[in-house]
């Protein structure tokens, strides 16, 4: 069964700072992989996916993640952040790409800036 | 862009009355939609999945006769909570696939719709 974990439940970053958040997942086969940023009380917004090929993927707001198969990681990385990017922020694993198969969230992680 | 619909936004129920949210496309089609509940700082997990003109296949531990999905047009598809306890209190979403647009096309979530149970 594929499973994702998301080790830091909350982290504070200052406005202008990078960012990363951490994303490891658990899958037999070739994953195909999700970050979605969710704001309170809202639902979720695909940010990135990665399914083949480049290992470093571009998305929406700046964010990039980097699809480590020896680390079974997939991070997602902001050179500088903005005051808007405080949110939740959720990594999925997939069986196929955007199929109707289920996507596995992780447990999310909150981000919080600070100014 | 591809636009999913949630309505009520919000809802409070008394213990033991039923509640019914609705999920809808807006701007396309789509035979499948899901639904997933997230608890206070959890993660979504899903809790089926809503086929158009058949019935809803229902994850592991979901209660079919408590959780009723009806998806009887294209764009539509509702959740009924029946009988609702106050530990149904949660966030519901759903979520759709642009059918005509295949396999590669992206899942878009509704806002989500947060029901207190009293």
């Amino acid at each position: 069964a594929q499973s994702v974990t998301q080790p830091d439940i909350h982290i504070t970053v200052s406005e202008g700072a990078s960012l990363e958040l951490r994303c490891n997942y658990s899958y037999g086969a070739t994953p195909y992989l999700f970050w979605y940023v969710q704001s309170p009380g809202q639902g979720l917004q695909l940010l990135l996916k990665y399914f083949s090929g480049d290992t470093l993927v571009q998305g929406i707001k700046g964010f990039e993640a980097e699809f480590k198969r020896s680390q079974s990681s997939f991070n997602l990385r902001k050179p500088s952040v903005h005051w808007s990017d405080a949110a939740e922020y959720f990594c999925a694993v997939g069986a196929t790409n955007f199929g109707n198969e289920k996507l596995t969230f992780g447990t999310g992680t909150r981000l919080t800036i600070i100014p | 862009g591809a636009v999913v619909s949630q309505h009520p936004s919000w809802v409070i129920c008394k213990s033991g009355t039923s509640v019914k949210i609705e999920c809808r496309s807006l701007d396309f089609q789509a035979t499948t939609m899901f639904w997933y509940r997230q608890f206070p700082k959890q993660s979504l997990m899903l809790m089926a999945t809503s086929n158009e003109g058949s019935k809803a296949t229902y994850e592991q531990g979901v209660e079919k006769d408590k959780f009723l999905i009806n998806h009887a047009s294209l764009t539509l598809s509702t959740l009924t909570v029946t009988s609702a306890h106050p530990e149904d209190s949660s966030f519901y979403i759903c979520s759709a696939r642009d059918t005509r647009r295949g396999a590669n096309s992206p899942l878009h979530f509704g806002n989500g719709t947060r029901l207190t149970v009293t």
